[in-house]
C-alpha cells in the first residue's frame, strides 16, 4: 500500500538534546512538508521541499533543520535552540500530476514529541 | 495575505443532527479549498475539495461548497453519526502555490 510513514508515534527527548523525527512516503511525490500541531493553534508550516537536495523555510522554521537527499524522505531535526518543542509534527507530500491532484496533501500519522 | 478563518470549537451535537461548519477565506488569487478530517491520535485526511467557484465538493455525506461571492466553503452534513467526531480544518492552496493554509480546527463532538 502506498503512504506515509513516520517514526517513532512517541518520542520523549531531555532538553538540550537534538532529536530527528523520520518521514518516508512510496507515493513517488515531489513534494514534502513538515507541520508543527499545537492545541488550539492548527497547522504551522515548519520547512517544505519541492524537489530533491532543495528546501525552503516554512513560518516557524527557527530551532528545526531539514534533509532532502532522497524523494522518498524528508526527516526532521529538531534542535536544542527550539524552545518548545513538545508538540505533535506532521509529515505530508503532494504531487504536482495534473491540476485535479496538484496541491492536495497526503499526511502522515504524526509523531507526538515531549520534551522533559 | 492568504488566510482561513472558521468557526471555533468545540461543537456538540446529538446522533442525526444537522451539522454546519463555517468556513471564509481570503486570498489574493483563485485558490482551491479543502476541508481536512483528523481522528484522534491520526494524521490529516482529505474529506472534500472545490477548485472553483460554485464547486461543490462531497465525500461521506459531508457536502461544501465554493462561494466566491462570500468567500465562503462552508461544511455541511444531514445527518451525523458518532463516527464523525473529529477535528475538521478548512484549507486553502493558491494555484501558484505549493503550499496550504489552514484553518485552526473545529473539534466536533456527536453524542449517542
Amino acid at each position: 500500500d502506498g503512504g506515509i510513514t513516520q517514526s517513532p508515534k512517541y518520542l520523549f527527548r531531555k532538553e538540550g538534546q537534538n532529536v530527528t523525527l523520520s518521514c518516508e512516503q512510496n507515493l513517488n511525490h515531489d513534494a514534502m512538508y513538515w507541520y508543527r500541531q499545537d492545541p488550539g493553534q492548527g497547522l504551522r508550516l515548519i520547512y517544505y521541499s519541492q524537489i530533491v537536495n532543495d528546501f525552503q523555510k516554512g513560518d516557524i522554521a527557527e530551532g528545526y533543520s531539514v534533509s532532502r537527499e532522497k524523494k522518498e524522505s524528508f526527516p526532521l531535526t529538531v534542535t536544542s535552540a527550539q524552545k518548545n518543542p513538545t508538540a505533535f509534527y506532521l509529515c505530508a507530500s503532494s504531487s504536482f500530476g495534473g491540476d485535479l491532484l496538484r496541491n492536495e496533501q497526503f499526511f502522515g500519522p504524526g509523531t507526538r514529541l515531549t520534551v522533559l | 495575505g492568504n488566510s482561513v478563518t472558521q468557526m471555533e470549537g468545540p461543537v456538540t451535537l446529538s446522533e442525526e443532527a444537522f451539522l454546519t461548519i463555517n468556513c471564509t477565506y481570503t486570498a489574493t488569487g483563485y485558490p482551491s479549498l479543502f476541508w481536512y478530517v483528523q481522528y484522534p491520535g491520526e494524521g490529516l485526511q482529505l474529506l472534500l475539495k472545490a477548485t472553483k467557484a460554485d464547486d461543490k465538493g462531497s465525500n461521506k455525506g459531508f457536502e461544501a461548497t465554493y462561494r466566491k461571492e462570500t468567500t465562503s466553503f462552508h461544511l455541511e452534513k444531514g445527518s451525523v453519526q458518532v463516527s464523525d467526531s473529529a477535528v475538521y480544518f478548512c484549507a486553502l492552496s493558491e494555484d501558484r502555490d505549493d503550499k496550504i493554509i489552514f484553518g485552526k480546527g473545529t473539534r466536533l463532538h456527536i453524542l449517542p
